[in-house]
């Protein structure tokens, strides 16, 4: 079991521009969470899939922000015109019935 | 407001000797987890608790739900032991996790 695998590890964008983070699942998990972490903020909930369909985007900031799944086996967060403030490691977790959750490795983005 | 508050916030302890780290919410929650956050960042589950106590080698957490609280207890603290421990509850309405602000352990030789 290779565990939740994001890529890539690091990127670095300049401001203004477009970054996608791609999270794999663990095989056989019907869950995935997007969560982000910060010096300031510590960690925070963004968004979450179940079987697919977006279930809760409660953390998502509501400008340039989207996320996608669409098949079991990866998710796709993807933010538009990135700003300096968007810097931060993503993590990704997914969970099968029950509520554990297992993190992947995180990305950490850096934007200029 | 902090919903999830862990104390201490950073801890030192010589090798082989025993602490407690504590996680108090403010929420209602059915599970706690706990997680170590290793130098490189990734976090490593530790434990996954309904109310009640799980032990694992030198690990022990305890989740009391009346009391709104869980305990990670460390013995015979080793060197690997360092890096920051973060505790996260669900909320009862759904499956997100909120974390505490963790607490940074070095373990000194």
């Amino acid at each position: 079991n290779a565990g939740v695998i994001q890529t890539p590890r690091h990127k670095v964008t300049g401001k203004g521009q477009e970054a996608t983070l791609w999270c794999e699942p663990i095989s056989g998990h019907s869950a995935v969470f997007w969560y982000r972490q910060t010096i300031v903020q510590g960690l925070e909930f963004l968004t979450y899939f179940r079987n697919q369909a977006p279930i809760d985007d409660s953390g998502m900031p509501k400008e340039r922000f989207s996320a996608q799944m669409p098949n079991q086996s990866h998710s796709t967060l993807k933010i538009q015109s990135t700003q300096p403030q968007d810097s931060a490691v993503y993590l990704c977790a997914s969970s099968s019935q029950g509520w554990e959750q297992y993190f992947g490795p995180g990305t950490r983005l850096t934007v200029l | 407001g902090d919903q999830v508050k862990q104390s201490p916030s950073a801890l030192s302890l010589q090798e082989g000797t025993n602490s407690a780290l504590r996680c108090n919410f403010s929420i209602a929650t059915t599970t706690v987890q706990w997680f170590l956050q290793n130098p490189r960042g990734s976090l490593m589950n530790l434990f996954y608790l309904v109310p009640g106590t799980k032990e694992n080698g030198r690990l022990k957490s305890t989740f009391n739900s009346k009391e709104s609280y869980s305990t990670l207890h460390i013995r015979d603290a080793q060197l690997e032991d360092s890096g920051t421990y973060f505790c996260a509850v669900n909320n009862n309405a759904g499956a997100k996790l909120t974390f505490g602000g963790g607490t940074r352990l070095t373990v000194r030789p």
